[in-house]
């Protein structure tokens, strides 16, 4: 059984502030790792996706990937009040069907 | 503009009555599936299709039947729908990419009720 787990939140940061987004998962052979935003009552945006160790920056948005540690993260810099959502991490394993396996997600309130 | 367009977006059925779920996207896309998002449990891929006539199951098929006969349209079929099939339903698509069935684009969703 294929896991991606994620705290459900709220995570409450101050406008201006970074925001971190932590997931983790359970398959070892997974090899792609994307980033999805939920405004309430909306379908999911694709933000970012990740395949490398290391960071990816785009914007104000960093994905951070550490496969020994199975995990990944999004950092969101200078938070604003549109950023308030739920982040969604998907991770698909390699071979096979690529299904992808989605976190319950994180919800983020950037407060003024 | 760029979309992938669900029809209905709200339905209220009873257990038994055949439906189906449109969907059609207008960038040319190869790969399209069909999600459900239920509270607790995240998003969950149904099945899935890398081309035409090209369709495969996803995680949770049971109870579920789809087809690929054009390229820009993936139906969603529910022969015999049971209240556990009460769900938001989202269609998504992508292009050829690095990871094959990575949605890129969602629909805007289909509420669905069954009764």
């Amino acid at each position: 059984q294929k896991e991606v787990e994620q705290n459900s939140g709220p995570l409450s940061v101050p406008e201006g502030a970074i925001a971190s987004l932590n997931c983790t998962y359970s398959d070892r052979g997974s090899q792609s790792f994307f980033w999805y935003r939920q405004y309430s009552g909306k379908s999911p945006e694709l933000i970012m996706s990740i395949y490398s160790n290391g960071d990816k920056e785009d914007g104000r948005f960093t994905a951070q990937l550490n496969k020994a540690s199975q995990y990944v993260s999004l950092l969101i810099r200078d938070s604003q009040p549109s950023d308030s959502a739920t982040y969604l991490c998907a991770v698909v394993s390699s071979g096979g069907s690529y299904i992808p396996t989605f976190g319950r997600g994180t919800s983020l309130i950037v407060h003024p | 503009e760029a979309q992938v367009t669900q029809n209905p977006r709200y339905l209220i059925t009873v257990t038994g009555k055949k439906l189906t779920v449109t969907c059609s996207q207008n960038m040319n896309h190869e790969y399209m599936s069909w999600y459900r998002q239920d509270p607790g449990l995240g998003l969950r891929q149904i099945y899935y299709s890398m081309n035409v006539e090209v369709t495969d199951k996803g995680d949770v098929p049971e109870g579920y039947k789809v087809s690929r006969k054009e390229k820009r349209n993936f139906p969603l079929i529910l022969e015999s729908p049971s209240p556990n099939q009460t769900s938001l339903y989202f269609c998504a698509s992508s292009s050829v990419g690095q990871v094959p069935n990575q949605p890129q684009h969602f629909g805007d969703g289909t509420r669905l009720s069954i009764l």
